[in-house]
């Protein structure tokens, strides 16, 4: 299995902070990489496929990164509604696993 | 708009088999990239993959459970079934299916949206 591990596991932050998420892959997986939004109680939203690419409607604060074994998911300044959990995905191989989470808070 | 939604039991005993139906609409199943996924998260833990199918019947599931999973679609009802046998307490999660798109002609896909999700309780 493909392992995924995000760091950190959580992280507390300010409105209007910039904030980056890492994903690691325990093998390479090219750009097979999604991210994903959590809000409490709600079903995961996509936000970035492929590592780069922005869904449709995300706003444009969100960016990812990366390729390989290693990603990031950068909020280039936190809105209230980005308080969330953020989990990333990979799409190569099976099983396709998601990382453990990572908790934004306010701070 | 493609929207699905799952549906089934909230409580399972232990031993039981569970039934899952989700039920989608705005896309086919036939379409070619298309597939349906199952995944769950329980409670206050991390999102779990389960499987998949695909437009040609193709499937896909999670080695740790392909034993006790099958997943089925029914295109002309679009609805797609996931059964799981043998429900034990840690079983106990919501369960979410999702809308499995890709990018034509290359190996990328992902998965959007997701139904509401539903909350099975493995319990005697």
């Amino acid at each position: 299995d493909i392992q995924m591990t995000q760091s950190p596991s959580s992280l507390s932050a300010s409105v209007g902070d910039r904030v980056t998420i890492t994903c690691r892959a325990s093998q390479s997986i090219s750009s097979h990489l999604n991210w994903f939004q959590q809000r409490p109680g709600e079903a995961p939203k996509l936000l970035i496929y492929t590592a780069s690419s922005l869904q449709s409607g995300v706003p444009s604060r969100f960016s990812g990164s990366g390729s390989g074994t290693d990603f990031t998911l950068t909020i280039s300044s936190l809105q209230p509604e980005d308080f969330a959990t953020y989990y990333c995905q990979q799409s190569y191989g099976t099983p396709y696993t998601f990382g453990q989470g990572t908790k934004l808070e306010i701070k | 708009q493609i929207t699905l939604k799952e549906s089934g039991p909230t409580l399972v005993k232990p031993t039981q088999t569970l039934t899952l139906t989700c039920t989608f609409s705005g896309f086919s199943l036939s379409t070619t990239g298309v597939g349906v996924g199952w995944i769950r998260q329980p409670p206050g833990k991390a999102l779990e993959w389960l499987a998949l199918i695909y437009w040609d019947d193709d499937r896909s599931y999670s080695p740790s459970l392909e034993s006790r999973l099958t997943i089925t679609k029914d295109t002309s009802k679009n609805q797609v079934v996931l059964t799981m046998t043998n429900m034990d307490p840690v079983d106990t999660a919501t369960y979410y299916c999702a809308h499995r798109i890709g990018r034509i002609g290359t190996t990328f896909w992902w998965f959007d949206p997701w139904g509401q999700g539903t909350l099975v309780t493995v319990s005697s």
